[in-house]
């Protein structure tokens, strides 16, 4: 596709529930971002692939969260046992060059 | 600790005059200052990046300064549009290891 594709676009998960967001980056970029974005702030850090090589995961803020791209291309985040304070939305960004491409984001919310 | 702002009110101007947004941070020595354009329910859009040994960059409407010495960036929109209405972000690298930390954005809202 022509951009970062984010499925799905929305997710309404119950408190305790696992969730998969998937990030289809622009094909050929070898760097790919997950970040968390919260209501009124810019997005915040994750973590960070090069190819399939998790090279940085500084930012998930627990060990509940866990991402893989392994394949190189694809990129699945996962939050288990969700919390309402997971509610945000979940940006994806490839990488050409010191330009990031956002996708779209997922939207979740954790009742 | 390292921080970034932006102002957290929105600006609101009149259609045709000049908007201009700040950024400042501190404990930074960026390699490079980028402005992002997010619109609701979407992913940020890149729109300009600047480099430390760069004063100015212009790129049709659009100017941003870099003053590393006051740790501040300014980006103009010249002759704003209502279609410019929309949040702005700058994002800074993590000191070379090009992972961009961004800050909060400031909403830009243009009147007609």
């Amino acid at each position: 596709g022509a951009g970062v594709s984010q499925s799905p676009r929305y997710k309404v998960a119950k408190r305790g529930q696992d969730v998969a967001l998937r990030c289809d980056p622009i094909s050929g970029h070898v760097s790919l971002f997950w970040y968390q974005q919260a209501l009124g702030q810019g997005p915040e850090f994750l973590t960070y692939f090069q190819n399939e090589a998790q090279l940085d995961k500084s930012g998930l803020p627990s060990d509940r969260f866990f991402a893989e791209r392994p394949e190189g291309s694809v990129s699945t985040l996962k939050i288990q046992r969700t919390q309402q304070e997971d509610s945000a939305v979940y940006l994806c960004a490839s990488r050409l060059a010191n330009e990031q491409f956002f996708g779209p984001g997922t939207r979740l919310t954790v009742l | 600790s390292q921080k970034i702002e932006q102002n957290s009110e929105a600006l609101n101007i009149q259609e045709g005059k000049t908007a201009t947004l700040t950024c400042n941070y501190t404990n930074y020595s960026p390699a490079y200052l980028q402005w992002y354009r997010q619109d609701p329910g979407r992913g940020p859009v890149f729109l300009l990046l600047i480099r430390e040994n760069e004063k100015e960059k212009r790129k049709e409407r659009l100017k941003v300064t870099f003053d590393t010495t006051l740790k501040q960036s300014l980006f103009h929109i010249t002759a704003s549009q209502p279609a410019d209405s929309a949040t702005y972000l700058c994002a800074l690298d993590r000191g070379g290891s090009y992972i961009p930390t961004f800050g909060r954005g400031t909403s830009l809202i243009v009147h007609p």
